[in-house]
């Protein structure tokens, strides 16, 4: 098993550009989410999936869009990138309930200047 | 919504003696605590894991501790090895919340040979 993979792995935007990360996971997980980290703040939550159709906001939401039209993907689009949005984004599932481990993608650095 | 604070943000210890980090939590449905360990350039990778009707769990030279009342949880790791040198995450979720992981901050350790 691959377990979560993200795609791609770096890039490079310039303001104003959009993008879609992809996260797929091949453990017929539930639930799936979109973390971004920047230095000293650990892991915030931007969205998450409880199920395949079903989206959420978490808590840092704005700038970000998703979408699961498949229980095995979660896409994370960013329509309009800022600087502000330059990070190390993510993707993580869990089986659902009971609370268990969270997997976690490879991640996915991305600048934005 | 949770908060979870974590210290300290830097920990420097000599090859072979303990550390110790810790964190609270804010929600007291709280249930499912992991901690993550996450090596320069890698994803979050699960090293030990508690759940609200457990004190403590053991697994070889790493254990963790919760106290519900107080509302905190520690990672201790004992005889640390220079390969211990990581950045360390704990988190909380509810199963209320969707199983939404809360990190801390975390905790950069640095073990010297």
């Amino acid at each position: 098993n691959a377990g979560v993979t993200q795609t791609p792995k770096f890039r490079v935007l310039k303001t104003g550009q959009s993008m879609t990360l992809l996260c797929a996971q091949d453990m017929n997980h539930e639930y799936m989410y979109w973390y971004r980290q920047d230095p000293g703040m650990g892991l915030r939550l931007i969205h998450y999936s409880v199920g395949e159709g079903t989206t959420a906001k978490g808590e840092v939401p704005d700038g970000y869009n998703v979408s699961r039209l498949k229980k095995q993907n979660f896409l994370l689009g960013l329509e309009s990138a800022a600087p502000s949005q330059t990070s190390v984004y993510f993707c993580a599932s869990t089986r659902g309930i009971p609370s268990t481990e969270a997997f976690f993608g490879q991640g996915t650095r991305l600048t934005v200047v | 919504g949770e908060n979870v604070e974590q210290h300290p943000s830097t920990l420097s210890v000599q090859e072979g003696d303990s550390a110790v980090i810790k964190c609270t939590y804010s929600d007291s449905a709280s249930n499912y605590f992991p901690w993550y360990k996450q090596e320069l350039g890698k994803r979050p990778q699960l090293i030990i894991d508690i759940r609200s009707n457990v004190g403590e769990k053991k697994d070889q030279r790493i254990a963790v501790t919760l106290n519900k009342t107080a509302k905190h949880f520690s990672l201790h790791i004992t005889e640390t090895q220079p390969e211990d040198s990581a950045v360390y995450f704990c988190a909380a979720s509810a199963v209320y919340n969707f199983n939404k992981f809360y990190f801390g901050s975390g905790t950069k350790l640095n073990v010297k040979p």
